[in-house]
């Protein structure tokens, strides 16, 4: 199982949106409504942030969303701030009962 | 609150095994997968596996068949996660995670355990 293609860097200014893709196959992405999205600061655990493709788990900030097309799926993060620089992972369900993650992408508050 | 706290960091030589354990709170134990998952220094994270607390059934990833063992007592609501015949590319933070159900989200992560294999 192949890990799920990332962008590996991204950045914006405070105030803008960026879209982080998360590209995956057939037997993955696509064919599973199962996409997940981690937010991981230097040092710290990883915190769930998209579950199901678009749902967020309480407490996250609705400045966060996700979807899904085809084999694709992407996180945006409306109105960047600074506490949004961090790295973030993706994850999919994927055929066999299985699951994988994505290769990660650095987000860089300018 | 549901949480999960791992054993302590561990030093190991290659060709050695090493046994990580997820003693769980806060939650019933058994309602929920545990997954186990790495990140070795400066990489991405890498999904290793499940375990069914209620059944005891697993499923392991393609990279660790034959290699890693995942068992459970419910008695003591714990986790623990074996791999065998390691080498340096399995120096890495090792976390147990909650799946949340359903969904392979992972809503509760264990603090992590260092595991650096050195000779």
């Amino acid at each position: 199982q192949s890990a799920l293609t990332q962008p590996a860097s991204m950045s914006g200014s405070p105030g803008q949106s960026i879209t982080i893709s998360c590209s995956g196959t057939s037997s993955d992405i696509g064919r599973y409504n199962y996409v997940s999205w981690y937010q991981q600061h230097p040092g710290k655990v990883p915190k769930l942030m998209i579950y199901d493709v678009s749902d967020r788990p309480s407490g996250v900030s609705n400045r966060f969303s996700g979807s899904k097309s085809g084999n694709t799926a992407s996180l945006t993060i409306s109105g960047l701030q600074p506490e949004d620089e961090a790295d973030y992972y993706c994850s999919s369900y994927a055929s066999g009962n299985t699951l994988v993650f994505g290769t990660g992408t650095k987000v860089t508050v300018l | 609150q549901a949480q999960l706290v791992q054993s302590g960091a561990d030093v190991k030589k290659p060709g050695a095994s090493v046994r990580v354990s997820c003693n769980s709170s806060g939650y019933y134990f058994t309602g929920y997968y545990i997954h186990w998952v790495r990140q070795a220094p400066g990489q991405g994270v890498e999904w290793m596996g499940w375990m069914n607390p209620n059944s005891a059934a697993t499923k392991y990833g393609q990279n660790f068949q034959g290699r890693v063992t995942m068992t459970g007592d419910t008695s003591i609501s714990a986790a623990y996660m074996e791999l065998s015949r390691l080498t340096s590319d399995d120096t890495a933070i090792y976390y147990c995670v909650r799946d949340r159900g359903g969904s392979k989200a992972f809503d509760i992560w264990g603090q992590g355990t260092l595991v650096t294999v050195s000779s």
